[in-house]
């Protein structure tokens, strides 16, 4: 199975701040990523697929990038909607795979 | 836009098992891959399998091979989810969600979940 390891585990900002989440894959999954929020009590809400295209209706202070087995997921200017836990997902190959996950709190 | 709407919570006795239930509506059923990713508590996301209304077939998590099964009713544009020989670790919140078929298979939109608990 392809292991994804995001990076931090919890990440404390502040309302206005530029954040970044790293997610690595154990091999190359080429541009088969995708990341998700999600809220406490919520279902995860699809952000970004394919490395770096918004979902519809998906702030543009989202953004992903990278490329292989290391991608980004950064929020240029923190908004109070934006605590939550951000996972990334690999649909490279079977089993479908996530990071453990990214706590992002104030 | 298609919505995800599944059944209600459960309390489950271990060795026994649980089938969920999530219907869709809202988008042609056959344009989707039905997902069930579940989620134990405080914990991440974990996927367990897919079924693909257009073909009728089936991709399960090796993990889950022994004892899962996922199927589909057309007419009611609905897909169970049934696992078996429950243990504590299956407690979870079970989510199915609708990708839009290789390769794109991220997962675009989510039933509200359900909560499983397996107790004595």
């Amino acid at each position: 199975d392809i292991q994804m390891t995001q990076s931090p585990s919890t990440l404390s900002a502040s309302v206005g701040d530029r954040v970044s989440i790293t997610c690595r894959a154990s091999q190359s999954i080429s541009r088969w990523l995708a990341w998700y929020q999600q809220k406490p009590g919520e279902a995860p809400k699809l952000l970004i697929y394919e490395i770096s295209t918004l979902e519809n209706g998906v702030p543009s202070r989202f953004s992903g990038s990278g490329s292989e087995t290391e991608f980004t997921l950064t929020i240029s200017s923190l908004q109070p909607d934006d605590f939550a836990t951000f996972y990334c997902q690999q649909y490279k190959t079977y089993p479908w795979t996530f990071g453990q996950g990214t706590k992002v709190e104030i | 836009q298609v919505q995800l709407v599944q059944s209600g919570a459960e309390v489950k006795k271990p060795g026994s098992w649980m089938r969920v239930s999530c219907k869709a509506s809202g988008g042609t059923f056959s344009n989707y891959f039905l997902n069930w990713v579940r989620q134990a508590p405080g914990q991440g996301l974990e996927w367990m399998g897919e079924i693909i209304p257009m073909f009728g077939t089936t991709n399960y998590a090796q993990k889950f091979q022994d004892r899962v099964t996922m199927t589909l009713d057309e007419s009611t544009a609905t897909v169970y989810m049934e696992l078996s020989s429950l243990s504590s670790e299956d407690t979870a919140i079970y989510f199915c969600a609708a990708s839009p078929g290789s390769p794109r298979d991220y997962f675009e939109y989510w039933g509200q979940g359900t909560q499983v608990t397996v107790s004595p």
